[in-house]
């Protein structure tokens, strides 16, 4: 009954490769966010999606693309990966883009670049 | 300047000791803020919203001070299982409810 999931939880890959990481939620949220968060600790905010349509979108290299079939899932390709893209990658919902309500966090994908 | 700061710490503190720490904001547009924690190799959860007049959970108070831009996060009767990294969390949500992030303060509760 896990309520926001991504997967797969660790991506061990080579520079040059093209990756996906899949997150869906089941609390019926209409709002998804990819986070990323680097060795030094600090979450930043990469994407958000409400209802499929693209809200946020922070100054992220275009090899990265965020995919949204419905609501429920929001998934993320990363094309040509390199050295500093490695880092873990949150995915989260919240009821609605402007509510006051929090964000619930996926366990996180650790993606280590070799 | 970072839109939310923090003091990394770590804040050493004896087990059944108070703790507590500041988190500061540049956004005065801010609207909503959040303490997060954040277990080593975890994702980030909800501790507790932070309202304007202050609010209260079990051993945990949080507080807001919106003239001076920082709200604060009071830890008392320190449990073991309180280590870990507190994440102070803003949200402007005339930026499509981006929540932004301070660096976090790390809490090692000891014996």
């Amino acid at each position: 009954d896990t309520a926001v999931s991504q997967t797969p939880k660790y991506l061990v890959t080579q520079m040059g490769n093209d990756k996906s990481i899949k997150c869906e939620q089941n609390l019926g949220h209409d709002t998804m966010y990819w986070y990323k968060q680097d060795s030094k600790k600090f979450l930043k905010i990469m994407f958000s999606y409400n209802n499929k349509e693209l809200i946020i979108n922070e100054t992220v290299p275009n090899r990265f693309s965020p995919k949204s079939p419905d609501k429920a899932h929001l998934n993320l390709h990363i094309n040509s990966l390199e050295l500093g893209d490695s880092a873990v990658y949150f995915c989260a919902s919240s009821q609605d883009p402007l509510s006051n309500q929090p964000q619930h966090f996926g366990d996180g994908t650790r993606l280590s670049i070799l | 300047r970072k839109e939310v700061e923090q003091d990394p710490g770590p804040f050493n503190v004896p087990e059944g000791a108070t703790v507590a720490f500041n988190c500061t904001y540049s956004n005065s547009a801010s609207q909503s803020f959040f303490w997060y924690r954040q277990d080593c190799r975890k994702e980030p959860k909800l501790l507790m919203s932070v309202y304007s007049s202050g609010n209260e959970d079990g051993r945990f108070t949080a507080q807001l001070n919106r003239a001076s831009q920082y709200i604060s996060l009071l830890i008392r009767d320190s449990k073991l299982s309180d280590s870990a990294t507190y994440l102070c969390v803003v949200n402007n949500r005339a930026a499509g409810n981006k929540l932004t992030f301070g660096g976090g303060t790390r809490v090692l509760v000891k014996p």
